[in-house]
């Protein structure tokens, strides 16, 4: 079984440019969450779909980030324009809908960003 | 608000002693906590996880850690280290039941010297 892949595996831009991260999570997986860690911090949470609804996007920094899940399969990360202190990695994580505890998120190995 | 705090930045032992990583968090209420390693080039895998039962968890690679409630604590433990246990690991909590995301903390960095 596939694991969840990520988009590119790293880019550099320009500070005002535009970069989409993209995100496949593993099959049948209806939880998808994005995360982000800043050199030297904590991974911290951005966001999580449910198919292609957003459940919870309480940690989305500002309106700069653009999160969609079209079809409920894969997801993208714009982040337009981009500034200094979006860099770090971004990491994707999936995981199945169950009816009580259990749930485990699968983490890509990440999207790393740096933004000159 | 959970949070998450792992007092050791880095840590350096021998190959084949005893290693502990610390981690104490902070829940209201039951937490849902784990652990993750993340090797050089590589995500995120999940070594352990706890939920209820069992406070003593094993996990993968011989990898065990157990929950204390009275001390708020979840520490990772492995009787003889491995060169290729060289990671950043990280501890986790989630609160579960329609509020899954996880608050991570900072990590620890483990280098093994021969």
């Amino acid at each position: 079984e596939a694991g969840v892949t990520q988009f590119p595996s790293h880019s550099v831009i320009e500070k005002g440019q535009t970069v989409t991260l993209r995100c496949d999570p593993i099959s049948g997986h209806d939880n998808l969450y994005w995360y982000r860690r800043v050199m030297g911090k904590e991974i911290k949470f951005l966001l999580h779909f449910v198919k292609e609804s957003k459940q919870d996007e309480s940690g989305m920094p500002n309106n700069r980030f653009l999160a969609e899940r079209t079809g409920g399969t894969y997801s993208t990360l714009k982040v337009q324009p981009a500034e200094l202190e979006d860099s770090g990695v971004y990491f994707c994580a999936s995981s199945q809908r169950v009816s009580g505890p259990g749930e485990t998120q699968y983490f890509g190995p990440g999207t790393r960003l740096l933004v000159l | 608000a959970q949070s998450v705090t792992q007092p050791d930045i880095h840590i350096t032992v021998s190959e084949g002693a005893s290693l502990e990583l610390r981690c104490n968090y902070s829940y209201g209420a039951t937490p849902y906590l784990f652990w993750y390693v993340q090797s050089p080039g590589q995500g995120l895998q999940l070594l352990l996880k706890y939920f209820s039962g069992d406070t003593l968890v094993q996990g993968i690679k011989g990898f065990e850690a157990e929950f204390k409630r009275s001390q708020s604590s979840f520490n990772l433990r492995k009787p003889s280290v491995h060169w290729s246990d060289a990671a950043e690991y990280f501890c986790a909590v989630g609160a579960g039941f329609g509020n899954e995301k996880l608050t991570f903390g900072t990590g620890t960095r483990l280098t093994i010297i021969p």
